[in-house]
């Protein structure tokens, strides 16, 4: 069955700072999708990125970038220069392709990110 | 502008109360989903639809059940059942059938009972 972890619960940044979010996720499935979204205090979750297991090319969008790295099974997040305004709980999540997990979100538990101005 | 809408925002009700969750979305999606969320744990799937009439059970589905008669509509009741109700509520759509597809969440129902 698929899993998603995300082991950082909460962690705390003065504005500025660069922070990193980890994502580890477990599957038997070859291909899959990887997803990343973030959930402001207003509770609306929000879309930010998605990857397919058969692209390993790294993505920068602005102040956020992704790695992606298959050999150990991760796909964590880089916020650069970080502004209040990221304050927010971060989910990362898998779907499969074809197994019982397809058409499915698994989600982690998220990561509750608060910068610090 | 097209979304989804989940309606109320905040809804209270007594211990042995049934109670209905409204979803409605305009953005032509094939699948909805409802997801609970609570403090530390995540969202965990409820049910989904992929089309009308039909529907799965996700990975906590007793206590609840859904319809899908329209497209855009996909309710979730919480019945009496349901041991412990009190949870932020989240309702989704995705375009076609692909795993590929984002989900677009609406904005959640904080569910409290009394």
């Amino acid at each position: 069955a698929q899993k998603v972890t995300q082991a950082q619960t909460e962690i705390s940044v003065v504005e500025k700072e660069d922070v990193t979010l980890d994502c580890v996720y477990e599957t038997r499935d070859t291909t899959y999708y990887l997803f990343w979204y973030k959930q402001p205090p207003s509770g609306e979750l929000v879309f930010l990125i998605r990857r397919n297991s058969f692209d390993e090319q790294n993505e920068i969008s602005g102040r956020y970038s992704w790695n992606f790295q298959k050999s150990t099974s991760s796909f964590n997040f880089t916020i650069t220069a970080s502004q209040v305004v990221d304050s927010a709980v971060y989910f990362c999540a898998l779907s499969e392709a074809q197994g019982a997990g397809s058409y499915q979100l698994t989600f982690g538990k998220g990561t509750k990110l608060s910068v610090i101005p | 502008d097209g979304g989804i809408t989940q309606s109320p925002k905040y809804l209270f009700r007594k211990e042995g109360q049934n109670v209905t969750l409204s979803c409605e979305q305009n953005l032509n999606h094939d699948a909805m989903y409802w997801y609970r969320q609570d403090p530390g744990q995540g969202l965990r799937l409820i049910y989904y639809s992929q089309i009308v009439n039909d529907f799965q059970k996700g990975d906590i589905a007793e206590g609840y059940s859904v319809s899908r008669e329209k497209k855009e509509s996909f309710p979730l009741t919480v019945t009496s059942a349901q041991k412990n109700p009190t949870a932020f509520y989240l309702c989704a759509s995705t375009q076609g059938l692909s795993s590929y597809n984002e989900q677009f969440f609406g904005p959640g129902t904080r569910l409290t009972v009394l």
